[in-house]
Order: C-alpha cells, then sequence, then structure tokens
C-alpha cells in the first residue's frame, strides 16, 4: 500500500518556467510534509515543509499548496533553474519526530 | 544547514558477514532515524531511537538488525548477519522536529 503518491514521475521544464511537482496522501493522521531535494549520490536535503493547519509556505521560489480536504499538496518552483534539476521527494508524518513516508519522486529536468 | 555524517560512503562485505554503520549525528538533536533506500525506489523508515531506546521500527527492520548509540557517540545500525537483499543505501537522519539526512552509506552485499 502505497501512502504517499507523486506525480509526474519526470519533470522537464525550460529555464525560468514554474516546475509543479505534485503529492497526495492516503492517511489522514499525516500533518506535516517536508519536501527533499535530491541530487546523484547525495542525502536528500531539507528543502520545504508545511503543517496541515496551513494552506501555503513559501520560501524564495518555492511555495507549498496544501489541500487537505483533497488531501493534495503541490511544489511550486518559480523562474526554474538548470541547478534545480534533481529529484524531489515528497514526504509525509505524523507528528513531531514521527518516522516519515516517502513518496517515489519527481525527477525534474531544467533545460537552457 | 545542519549536517549529519555518516561513515563509510561505501560498505562492501560477503553475505553473512556483520556490518556496522556509523551516523554522526547534529550535536544538539535528540531523535535519531534509519532509513534503506533501494536504487531507483523511494526511501523507506526503519526504525527511530530516542534516549538510548527504538521508538518504532518496520517490517524491514528484521531481527538481525540492531542500534545503538553507546555514550554520545556514533549511533549506529549493525546487520549481523547481512543477507543479499540488505545490498541498498542507508540513509541516517536526526532531528529537534525536522529530519536532516547524512550522504548514505552504499552497502553492497555480495
Amino acid at each position: 500500500q502505497q501512502q504517499v503518491r507523486q506525480s509526474p514521475q519526470s519533470l522537464t521544464v525550460w529555464e525560468g518556467e514554474t516546475a509543479i511537482l505534485n503529492c497526495s496522501y492516503e492517511d489522514s493522521t499525516f500533518n506535516y510534509f517536508p519536501w527533499y531535494q535530491q541530487f546523484p549520490g547525495e542525502g536528500p536535503a531539507l528543502l520545504i515543509s508545511i503543517r496541515s493547519v496551513s494552506d501555503k509556505k513559501e520560501d524564495g521560489r518555492f511555495t507549498i499548496f496544501f489541500n487537505k480536504r483533497e488531501k493534495k499538496l503541490s511544489l511550486h518552483i518559480t523562474d526554474s533553474q538548470p541547478g534545480d534539476s534533481a529529484t524531489y521527494f515528497c514526504a509525509a508524518g505524523g507528528g513531531s519526530n514521527a518516522k516519515l513516508t516517502f513518496g517515489k519522486g519527481t525527477k525534474l529536468s531544467v533545460k537552457s | 544547514g545542519p549536517k549529519v555524517l555518516q561513515i563509510p560512503s561505501h560498505q562492501i562485505i560477503d553475505m553473512g558477514q556483520m556490518v556496522t554503520l556509523n551516523c554522526d549525528p547534529v550535536s544538539n538533536h535528540l531523535y535519531f532515524y534509519w532509513y534503506k533506500q533501494i536504487l531507483g525506489q523511494q526511501m523507506e523508515f526503519l526504525v527511530n531511537f530516542y534516549n538510548g531506546k527504538v521508538m518504532e521500527k518496520s517490517k524491514l527492520f528484521k531481527d538481525q538488525f540492531s542500534v545503538e548509540r553507546p555514550d554520545g557517540s556514533y549511533f549506529t545500525l549493525k546487520i549481523q548477519p547481512t543477507a543479499l537483499e540488505d545490498s541498498a543505501v542507508y540513509f541516517c537522519a536526526s532531528s529537534p522536529y525536522e529530519q536532516y539526512f547524512g550522504p548514505g552509506t552504499r552497502l553492497t552485499v555480495l
């Protein structure tokens, strides 16, 4: 049973465009949703996170939109840069220091 | 951001041998985790650890696995004996609340 789903599996955008990465979940007890960026051969790096009490979180070019009713969230990367090319993982957790359940990731390629 | 270190970066061993993976968590973090990532797949939770105790473990955390952090030193994952299906990248994480991950140890069991 896959509790966190991500789409698309891969995404290619041009430099300067907005990339939209989607995530959905099943477990209504999840209340914390971090996004991680992972480059090949490296560990995942925390990019931005949101808690279920909020519907939007913005940090520079990265914005999370969260719809609790539909159990969906999305990561928007505006003004995409070639350096943003990486795999992005959506994760979900049930509270402070609880385990994270990860999606399978979206591989983003930004072409210049 | 905060840095979690993992030693070694790569480990190749024969099936049936014991292996210990080491994690140096962020100094003021109190919660520690191990995750397993098979090539091309998502990361999967193995275990978390707080105040010297395992808090939760998944079905992937087999009886052959153990964790400890003796006297505030490395947080370790020991596998004894290893099996072919243990080949993966193992990531350590630590947190005050948000989890910060290390670079991983690639374990190859032959």
